[in-house]
């Protein structure tokens, strides 16, 4: 089935030190690509979609400064939190719509990503 | 703006069984709706995926129903064991490709 790769599944970083997370989509091509973000014991908010060669769609409330989404490819999408702080802690997940006719579709989610700032 | 509901938050039941997590949502004008397993640090798992065309989908002991009108989602666990224990999430697929949370409920199963 279709799988999104997503790594690195744990990352301990510095105050003010940027961090990359990577989402692959492994078996299929993955048009555009959601990042959700969850706190401890909440579900999952989403903060942006992006779309393979284009600018991402921030979600209100989500700085796109800090919160850098790239999608260069059909296959690659990158979340770069840059200039990390403490209550930028969290984790963070990657979804793909996947496909079954032109009508119905699912979603394929990565293994997160467990962010700490310290 | 879409608004999906779980009930109950948490549930605590003895193993052996059977019970119903809810899921309501605001606006019927759905295209999917998604149950999701996600254990403590882990990534989601997809459990049942219902298009707006569907009523109902089943996988082993699990079963869920889809009724828009009403705008709500029932997922059944049969005979649920411990290691069913995990959040189970509800998401409700719009447009433009977008999936809305709930909240999510918790589940424990003891043994």
């Amino acid at each position: 089935g279709a799988v999104v790769s997503q790594h690195p599944s744990r990352v301990i970083c510095k105050s003010g030190t940027s961090v990359k997370i990577e989402c692959r989509s492994l078996d299929f091509q993955a048009t555009t690509m959601f990042w959700y973000r969850q706190f401890p014991k909440q579900s999952l908010m989403l903060m942006a979609t992006s779309n393979e060669g284009s600018k991402a769609t921030y979600e209100q409330g989500v700085e796109k400064d800090k919160f850098l989404i790239n999608h260069a490819s059909l296959t690659l999408s990158t979340l770069t939190v840059t200039s990390a702080h403490p209550e930028d802690s969290s984790f963070y997940i990657c979804s793909a719509a996947i496909w079954q006719t032109l009508e119905n579709y699912g979603y394929t989610f990565g293994s997160g990503t467990r962010l700490t700032v310290v | 703006k879409q608004e999906v509901t779980q009930i109950p938050a948490a549930l605590s039941v003895p193993e052996g069984e059977n019970l119903v997590l809810n899921c309501s949502f605001t606006d019927s004008a759905i295209y999917n709706l998604q149950w999701f397993r996600q254990d403590p640090g882990k990534g989601l798992t997809s459990l049942l995926l219902i298009q707006s065309s569907q009523r109902e989908q089943t996988s082993g002991r699990l079963n869920a129903s889809l009724d828009k009108s009403s705008g709500r989602s029932t997922l059944y666990i049969a005979a649920s064991q411990p290691g069913d224990s995990a959040t189970y999430l509800c998401a409700v697929g719009g447009a433009g490709n977008m999936l809305t949370f709930g909240g999510g409920t918790r589940l424990m199963v003891k043994p």
